[in-house]
């Protein structure tokens, strides 16, 4: 069966520090592979999507960038992070058009 | 770009129906209407999906009517575990196949 994984489940990282988190997906090859932050009390996000290695999309100008290194691995980093950086980040995978798409629980990130 | 409206907040009594409505006027004929919810500090939890037909699965039921400009998901026995943040997405169809969230319908079951 999939599962997707992804870490660390909260973060504390100091203004101006760089970042990476981490998500890789298991048990299917090829997804498409989606980066998504809920800042408090809002809605979900999109911030980048991947179809393919080395593949990413940008969905909105900001502090963050994103790389798929390998088919089934997410990575998102910052070089430095600013407050407005804090918010809950969630990685998700998807197959087709007509199948759903399945997220991790999450990374809790607060920038002090 | 969230192409979905929904209602922001809806109660519902424990153990009635809950009818969660949402527009999407907008929407293509390939474009497939998908519901998730979200528990508090929780990754989102599909729900239900669908195109042009109703659809029916162990959690739900999903009506889009025939113009397909509007849909209704329906929890037909509410619990209090059923009470969250209800978002309906309308998936882009293209390479990406996107989903984007528009701000959902806080569902409060009370008992």
């Amino acid at each position: 069966s999939q599962t997707i994984h992804q870490w660390p489940a909260t973060l504390v990282q100091p203004v101006g520090s760089p970042l990476s988190l981490e998500c890789t997906v298991e048990g299917t090859s090829n997804p498409n592979l989606y980066w998504y932050r809920q800042a408090a009390g809002r809605g979900l996000q999109l911030l980048f999507y991947s179809v393919g290695i080395g593949q990413i999309s940008s969905e909105v100008p900001q502090n963050l960038s994103a790389s798929r290194p390998q088919d089934r691995q997410f990575i998102l980093s910052s070089k430095k992070l600013l407050l407005s950086d804090s918010g809950f980040y969630l990685c998700a995978w998807s197959v087709r058009q007509d199948t759903e798409a399945f997220f991790g629980q999450g990374t809790r990130l607060t920038v002090v | 770009d969230a192409k979905t409206t929904q209602p922001p907040s809806m109660d519902c009594a424990e153990g009635r129906a809950a009818n969660l409505p949402c527009n999407h006027s907008t929407i293509s004929g390939n474009e497939y209407v998908y519901w998730y919810r979200q528990i508090h500090s929780q990754g989102p939890q599909y729900i239900i999906h669908g195109l042009k037909n109703n659809e029916t699965n162990e959690m739900a039921s999903l009506i889009i009517t025939e113009d397909r400009k509007s849909s209704t998901l329906i929890l037909p026995h509410a619990t209090l575990r059923d009470t969250a943040v209800y978002y309906c997405i309308v998936r882009i169809t293209n390479t990406g196949n996107q989903f984007y969230f528009g701000t959902g319908t806080s569902l409060t079951v009370i008992p």
